[in-house]
């Protein structure tokens, strides 16, 4: 068990719909990473937050959004599902410049 | 170009055997981290092992070590003694600007399937 939590581990959805994936870091990493993966694309880097800033952004479409809370949890918003946002749903966190630990996931699948 | 190479879609080896998975990595930065991870058939990502670009000594983290050799740009895994628990797909990860950098993304390979046999 790394420490990290995201819910649901599960979702289904429809083309269209918006969904809402929650992550709890671990206690004290104060960074939250966001990562999809899926067949075609691998693992790819969407965004990453610090204390409620967000640090970078990577491969992320403007369809999706995420934020960091005060109380450090992370949610990743996808909205207008499209069938190729099926993949499974990443969030890591770290101590500052410290090794990422990989939350269980959350596999999203757009019917 | 991409940042890190995993050439091995797939490997074989038997329990009990060593098994050397590769990996290599493309950075103009001076300061780097690499990392291992392991994917079971559940889908977790586990932490296997971290090296950074200024270590002298190689990684090792019981049966896993990590052989770095900096010129050649490669970070390869070797696991000893495989265990059919072992069985999984690992990926090679880079994060650059290790020193004071709030960067901190990965670079992930494709990954290499790993199958251990009895």
């Amino acid at each position: 068990d790394s420490g990290v939590t995201q819910t649901p581990k599960h979702l289904i959805t429809a083309t269209g719909q918006r969904v809402t994936l929650r992550c709890s870091p671990r206690s004290g990493d104060l960074s939250v990473y966001w990562y999809q993966q899926s067949l075609d694309q691998g693992l790819q880097f969407l965004i990453h937050y610090y204390n409620g800033e967000e640090r970078a952004k990577g491969n992320i479409l403007e369809r999706f959004s995420a934020q960091q809370f005060p109380d450090l949890h992370s949610e990743l918003n996808l909205s207008s599902l499209e069938l190729g946002d099926s993949a499974l749903y990443f969030c890591a966190s770290s101590p500052q410049a410290g090794t990422q630990y990989f939350g269980p996931g959350t596999r999203l699948l757009v019917l | 170009a991409q940042k890190i190479t995993q050439t091995q879609p797939g490997m074989f080896v038997q329990e009990k055997e060593a098994v050397t998975l590769d990996c290599t990595y493309d950075t103009s930065d001076p300061s780097y981290g690499l990392f291992w991870y392991k994917q079971p058939s559940s889908g977790e990502m586990i932490f296997l092992i971290y090296q950074g670009s200024y270590d002298q000594q190689n990684a090792t983290e019981g049966r896993y070590s990590l052989n770095f050799q900096k010129a050649r740009k490669s970070a390869n895994l070797v696991i000893s003694a495989s265990q059919l628990g072992d069985s999984a797909m690992y990926f090679c990860a880079m994060r650059e600007g290790e020193r004071g950098s709030t960067l901190g993304r990965l670079y992930f390979g494709r990954g290499t399937q790993l199958t251990v046999w009895p």
